[in-house]
C-alpha cells in the first residue's frame, strides 16, 4: 500500500481480555517497528523486527506483551490479560535502508482502551 | 542514558511571526536527528533527518539545524496550517541497525491568523 496501515484503528477491550494489534507496512520495507505513544508525550519504543527476525524488544514492557512478523511482511503486537495501564496510541511504524539512512514512516495508529 | 529535551513545551504565534523550536539531546554516539510534524489523530510524519554538526536542511517555510548538542527547527513566517505538534527524535550509533529512535516529548505550535 501508500502507507503504513495499521487494523483496528480503535478497540475498546474490558480488563484481562487479549488484543491484537496488526500492522502492514509499506511495501518493500524490511524494517518494522512498534512504538507506544501516550497522549502529550512521543512515541515510546516497544519492538524492532528485520524481515521476519525480532531483533530488538527491548521496549516491550514485560511478558504480556509479544509482537510477531512470521513472513517478513504483516505484523502483529499482542497484548495478553490487558490492564487498564495498556490504555495508549499503539504505532507502527516501516523503513528501507537507503544512502540517506533510515527514514522511519509511521502509520496511523491504533488507539487501545481497556475498561 | 540517550535523552531527547524539547521546548518550549507550547509555542502561539501570530501569523507571520517567526521564532524556533529547540530538541536538546545526549546520546552515546549520534548516527541522526530526526525532525517529525504530527497533527491531532494521525501518525508523525517525516520532516528532515540531520546526520552531522553544522548541517542544515529546509522545506518551505522550516529549517532545521543541528549542533553537537541541540537541533533547532526555525519557522520563518508562520501560517495557520504550520499548527502542528513537532517531534524531535535521535538514533544513537549503539542502536546498531535497529533504527530505534528516542523521542522528546513534542512542541505544540498554535499559529494564529
Amino acid at each position: 500500500g501508500a502507507g503504513v496501515s495499521q487494523s483496528p484503528r480503535y478497540k475498546v477491550t474490558k480488563r484481562g481480555q487479549d488484543v491484537a494489534l496488526r500492522c502492514d507496512p509499506i511495501s518493500g520495507h524490511v524494517s518494522l517497528y512498534w512504538y507506544r505513544q501516550a497522549l502529550g508525550q512521543g512515541p515510546e519504543f516497544l519492538t524492532y523486527f528485520n524481515y521476519e527476525a525480532q531483533q530488538d524488544k527491548s521496549g516491550l514492557p514485560n511478558d504480556r506483551f509479544s509482537a510477531e512478523r512470521p513472513e517478513g511482511s504483516i505484523s502483529t503486537l499482542t497484548i495478553q490479560r490487558t490492564e487498564q495501564r495498556d490504555s495508549a496510541m499503539y504505532r507502527c511504524a516501516s523503513s528501507i535502508r537507503d544512502r540517506a539512512g533510515n527514514t522511519i514512516y509511521f502509520g496511523e495508529g491504533s488507539w487501545l482502551t481497556v475498561v | 542514558e540517550d535523552q531527547v529535551t524539547q521546548s518550549p513545551e507550547a509555542l502561539r504565534l501570530q501569523e507571520g511571526e517567526s521564532s524556533s523550536l529547540n530538541c536538546s539531546y545526549t546520546v552515546s554516539g549520534l548516527r541522526g536527528l530526526f525532525w517529525y510534524r504530527q497533527d491531532p489523530g494521525k501518525g508523525p510524519e517525516f520532516l528532515f533527518t540531520l546526520y552531522s554538526a553544522g548541517e542544515e536542511k529546509e522545506k518551505e517555510r522550516l529549517k532545521a539545524t543541528l549542533t553537537k548538542k541541540e537541533s533547532f527547527l526555525h519557522i520563518t513566517a508562520p501560517k495557520p496550517e504550520d499548527s502542528a505538534t513537532y517531534l524531535c527524535a535521535v538514533q544513537a550509533k549503539g542502536s546498531g541497525n535497529t533504527g530505534k529512535l528516542i523521542f522528546g516529548q513534542g512542541t505544540t505550535l498554535q499559529v494564529k491568523p
